[in-house]
C-alpha cells in the first residue's frame, strides 16, 4: 500500500460545479498536510495548508480527518482555470521530519 | 524576489557522464529537498537537507549524491547517470517547524534531464 493514496480521476466537470478530492495517509503520525496545484508539468504551488480543525480560502476547503487519515479538498464554483493537477503531500513528525510524501495527483479539467 | 532557482532547465546527456544539478535559495531556508517526477506519478523524494552538512535519503536516492556546504545551494550529482534517470526534477526549499512539522515548500521551475 502507498503511503500516499489519491483517487487519479480524471474528473472532468463542468463550470460552476462542486468537486471534491480525497488523499488517505497510511501514518498516523504525520503531521503536516498540504494540497498542492501543478500546472502542466511545472513547478508545484501550495493551494493550501490543511488545518486540523479544517480551513477555508475562497472557493476552496479543505478538511483534516485524522481518525480516518485523510484529507479532503472542495472546489465550490469551479472556474475554466481550476483545471489542474492537485497534489496532496503529507509530513510526517519527528521521527522522520524531512520526509515529504506526495500523492500521485488527481486531475481536473473545467469545462464550459 | 524569493525564489528557487535551477540550473540548466533542459539537459540532454550520455550514458555514464558525470552531471550536477544546482539549486539555490534567497530565502535563508533550512530545509531543501531534491524531487523527481516521471509521467503518471507525482513527486518522489531523492534527498532531503535540514540544514548545512545535514543529509538523509529519501525515497528513490539509488544513483544519486547530494552535498550542503552553504545553506542557499543544494547540488544534485549524478556520477554515472543512466536512461532510467531520465525525469523532470524539482528542488525545493522549506522552513522548519520546530515540533517536527513543515511550513510551505517553495519549488524550483524544474530541470528536465534526458539521458540517452
Amino acid at each position: 500500500r502507498k503511503e500516499v493514496e489519491q483517487d487519479p480521476g480524471p474528473f472532468n466537470v463542468p463550470e460552476g460545479a462542486t468537486v471534491a478530492f480525497n488523499c488517505t495517509y497510511s501514518n498516523s503520525a504525520s503531521q503536516s498536510f498540504f494540497w498542492y496545484r501543478q500546472d502542466c508539468r511545472k513547478e508545484p504551488k501550495l493551494l493550501m495548508s490543511v488545518y486540523s480543525s479544517g480551513n477555508e480560502d475562497g472557493r476552496f476547503t479543505a478538511q483534516l480527518n485524522r481518525a480516518s487519515q485523510y484529507i479532503s479538498l472542495l472546489i465550490r464554483d469551479s472556474k475554466l482555470s481550476d483545471s489542474a493537477t492537485y497534489l496532496c503531500v503529507v509530513n510526517p513528525g519527528l521521527a522522520n521530519a524531512g520526509k515529504s510524501t506526495f500523492g500521485d495527483g488527481t486531475t481536473l479539467t473545467v469545462k464550459p | 524576489e524569493a525564489q528557487v532557482t535551477q540550473n540548466p532547465r533542459y539537459l540532454i546527456t550520455v550514458t555514464g557522464k558525470k552531471l550536477t544539478v544546482t539549486c539555490s535559495q534567497n530565502m535563508n531556508h533550512e530545509y531543501m529537498s531534491w524531487y523527481r517526477q516521471d509521467p503518471g506519478l507525482g513527486l518522489r523524494q531523492i534527498y532531503y537537507s535540514m540544514n548545512v552538512e545535514v543529509t538523509d535519503k529519501g525515497d528513490v536516492p539509488e544513483g544519486y549524491k547530494v552535498s550542503r556546504k552553504e545553506k542557499r545551494n543544494f547540488p544534485l550529482i549524478l556520477e554515472s547517470p543512466s536512461p532510467n534517470q531520465t525525469s523532470l526534477y524539482f528542488c525545493a526549499s522549506s522552513l522548519m517547524a520546530r515540533r517536527g512539522g513543515m511550513y510551505e515548500q517553495y519549488f524550483g521551475p524544474g530541470t528536465r534531464l534526458t539521458v540517452t
